[in-house]
């Protein structure tokens, strides 16, 4: 059964940074892509990254651009997001999500809330 | 980048047939797969069609996805309405670099 359980969600104030976590099991990890998808309290659906099996490559929305890094580490059947420079619109629930051919989320974690607040 | 439109909200009687629309706003909608999602409060999304038209397994055939390029559009359509099918439903296309989500569909089943 494919498992994914994301961890590392909490309070941090603006400016602050914050790592998120994604345990994946149930399948071989390092054949799919993954990605980050956020949801802001009470709105819609936000794709955030993609990292490409071996994690050569690498993508973003606008948004978190040079704030956010999504990484993973194959060994541990882990993926990553370390975000920086935190602001109050980071503010959502995380979700982390197999991609299957990059651009379909087959299967989805339960997420973890990031708020971001003074 | 492009933007996908959803109408805010959709609702219908049990038992009939309602279409959830998801326009693309440039470039074609046939040049890259449109997947739909389904989201009951407080749950994580689940795919009930990808590439288009397929259904995973385990989704009933009441669901159906199809585009229509004259429209640039995609649609979900979900026929024989019951209650437990009231949820958020998100369309989701992609280019070569970017993923992006319509803003969703509340749809309410009355």
């Amino acid at each position: 059964e494919v498992q994914l359980v994301e961890s590392g969600g909490g309070l941090v104030q603006p400016g602050g940074s914050l790592r998120l976590s994604c345990a994946a099991s149930g399948f071989t990890f390092s054949s799919y892509w993954m990605s980050w998808v956020r949801q802001a309290p009470g709105k819609g659906l936000e794709w955030v990254a993609n990292i490409k099996q071996d994690g050569s490559e690498k993508y973003y929305v606008d948004s978190v651009k040079g704030r956010f890094t999504i990484s993973r580490d194959n060994a541990k059947n882990s993926l990553y997001l370390q975000m920086n420079s935190l602001r109050a619109e980071d503010t959502a629930v995380y979700y982390c999500a197999r991609a299957v051919a990059y651009y379909y989320f087959d299967y989805w974690g339960q997420g973890t809330l990031v708020t971001v607040s003074s | 980048n492009f933007m996908l439109t959803q109408p805010h909200s959709v609702s219908e009687s049990p038992g009939k047939t309602v279409t959830i629309s998801c326009t693309r706003s440039s470039g074609s909608i046939a040049s890259n797969y449109v997947q739909w999602y389904q989201q009951r409060p407080g749950s994580a999304p689940t795919t009930v069609i990808y590439e288009d038209n397929q259904r995973p397994s385990g989704v009933p055939d009441r669901f159906s996805g199809s585009i229509d390029s004259s429209s640039n559009s995609a649609s979900l359509t979900i026929s024989g309405l019951k209650t437990e099918d009231e949820a958020d439903y998100y369309c989701q296309s992609y280019d070569s670099s970017t993923v992006v989500f319509g803003g969703g569909t509340k749809l309410t089943v009355l």
